[in-house]
């Protein structure tokens, strides 16, 4: 099964940062079926990015990713209140679909 | 638009069996395949497998193989996961969430629903 690691494990920050946060794969991640996941507390994930850097329905342009094989980043380019919360990476295209653990970010 | 309502919270004994419920509407409810994923208090996110629900066919997580039961029922649009032999570290957040395919990204999910299980 395909490793994800997700590094930092925290980044703390303030609003109006850019924020980057890496998602490693342990093997080469085919046709970059790569997706990203936002997580506030006591809410369900919600869906940003798919395919690696297609963003999803109603994410604003601040949220971007990119990476291919078994690099990926997350980049938000401006920090907003709404957007300290917890970011997973998830691999999709084969069994098993397989979640990153996790980064937080949080307010400086 | 999607919408998924979960069933409520559960206590369960270790031991014993829960089924979960996901009931959705605003799509094709036999055209995407249903999810579920776990979530243990403060921990990540576990995929536990699929239902594809025009087929009924099932593929699961490994380490749930033998324990996980998911079907569904097309008359009322409703997925149930069904986890049996409950222990502690069961405990957690359960979520449905569609996709397109059995191998896709997932969008939306469910609002969740907590089992505990406790002696």
């Amino acid at each position: 099964d395909i490793v994800l690691t997700q590094s930092p494990g925290t980044l703390s920050l303030s609003p109006g940062e850019r924020a980057t946060l890496f998602c490693r794969a342990s093997q080469s991640v085919t046709g970059s079926y790569l997706a990203w996941y936002q997580q506030k507390p006591g809410q369900a994930p919600r869906l940003l990015i798919y395919s690696a850097s297609s963003r999803a329905t109603g994410i604003p342009d601040r949220f971007s990713g990119s990476g291919s094989g078994t690099d990926f980043t997350l980049t938000i380019s401006r920090l907003e209140p709404e957007d300290f919360a917890v970011y997973y990476c998830q691999k999709y295209g084969s069994s098993p679909l397989t979640f990153g653990g996790g980064t937080m970010v949080e307010i400086k | 638009q999607v919408q998924l309502v979960q069933s409520g919270a559960e206590v369960k004994k270790p031991g014993a069996s829960v089924r979960v419920s996901c009931k959705a509407s605003g799509y094709t409810f036999t055209g995407y395949y249903m999810h579920w994923v776990r979530q243990a208090p403060g921990q990540g996110l576990e995929w536990m497998g699929w239902i594809n629900p025009n087929t009924g066919g099932t593929s699961y997580a490994q380490k749930f193989q033998g324990r996980v039961t998911m079907t569904r029922d097309t008359s009322i649009t409703t997925a149930y996961m069904e986890l049996s032999s409950l222990r502690s570290d069961d405990t957690a957040v359960y979520y449905c969430a569609p996709s397109w395919g059995g191998w896709d990204w997932l969008d939306p999910w469910g609002p969740g629903t907590l089992v505990t299980v406790s002696s």
